[in-house]
C-alpha cells in the first residue's frame, strides 16, 4: 500500500523557521511534492524534489532523502499569511499520473 | 490566462439524488484529475484522465460514481444515488501533457466544489 506521514499541526512565531516532515511508503517514487492550501481555497504547488537534496525557492525550501523515504518542507522568515495546511504527496508511476497525498499539516504562525 | 474552473461552486442535494459536477482544466492541458477532499483530511484520488488513452478510475469509491472528458477538454463527475458520505470538497487538477519522466508534476487545482448531501 502507500501512505504519507506528517504531522498534524504545527504552531511557530511570525519570523521564525519552521520543518515540516514526511515520510512515505509507496510501491514506486516518481519525486515528492508540496502544496500549500489555504482555509477554503484550491491547493497550490509549492516545490517538486525527484532526487535528493534540497531545492530552495525564497522562503521556501525542499529537502529529498530517497533512501530514509524522507522529505520535509522549511519554511523561513515566516509570515502570518503562511497560516496553511501543507500535504506532501508522491507519485509512484512515472509521467502525468495521480498524486497521493499526505493528510496535510495545518500551519498556525502567531505574533 | 485562466485557470481550471469548477461548477457549481456549492451544492446541496438530497440523499438519493443524482450530481453532475464540472470541471473545465486550463487550455492544452491534456491531463486532468478528480480528487476528494473530507474536512479536515487529504485528498483522496478519485480519477485520471490522460489524452485519448482510457481513464484511470482506480480511486472511485463505488459504482455510484463516474466521470467522462468531452472532446479531451470539460470533464463531468456524476454520483448517483448520493449518499450523506458523499458530502465532501471535489476537487480536479489538470497538468501539462509532457514525456514520461520529465518533470511534470505539478498539477493545478480548480476552487472546488462543495458538495452537502442531506
Amino acid at each position: 500500500g502507500q501512505s504519507l506521514e506528517q504531522p498534524s499541526e504545527v504552531t511557530a512565531v511570525e519570523g521564525a523557521i519552521v520543518q515540516i516532515n514526511c515520510t512515505y511508503q509507496t510501491s514506486g517514487f516518481y519525486g515528492l511534492s508540496w502544496y500549500q492550501q489555504h482555509d477554503g481555497g484550491a491547493p497550490t504547488f509549492l516545490s517538486y524534489n525527484a532526487l535528493d537534496g534540497l531545492e530552495e525557492t525564497g522562503r521556501f525550501s525542499s529537502f529529498l532523502s530517497r533512501s530514509d523515504s524522507y522529505g520535509y518542507l522549511l519554511l523561513q522568515e515566516l509570515q502570518m499569511k503562511d497560516s496553511a495546511s501543507y500535504f506532501c504527496a508522491v507519485r509512484d508511476y512515472s509521467g502525468n499520473t495521480p498524486l497521493v497525498f499526505g493528510k496535510g499539516t495545518r500551519l498556525s504562525v502567531i505574533a | 490566462g485562466a485557470g481550471v474552473s469548477q461548477s457549481p461552486s456549492n451544492k446541496v442535494t438530497e440523499k438519493g439524488k443524482d450530481v453532475e459536477l464540472r470541471c473545465d482544466p486550463i487550455s492544452g492541458h491534456t491531463a486532468l484529475y478528480w480528487y476528494r477532499q473530507s474536512l479536515g483530511q487529504g485528498l483522496e484520488f478519485l480519477i485520471y484522465f490522460q489524452g485519448n488513452s482510457a481513464p484511470d478510475k482506480s480511486g472511485l469509491p463505488s459504482d455510484r460514481f463516474s466521470a467522462e472528458r468531452t472532446g479531451g477538454s470539460v470533464s463531468t463527475l456524476t454520483i448517483q444515488r448520493t449518499q450523506q458520505e458523499d458530502s465532501a470538497v471535489y476537487l480536479c487538477a489538470s497538468s501539462p501533457g509532457a514525456p514520461s519522466g520529465s518533470r511534470t508534476d505539478t498539477q493545478y487545482f480548480g476552487p472546488g466544489t462543495r458538495l452537502t448531501v442531506l
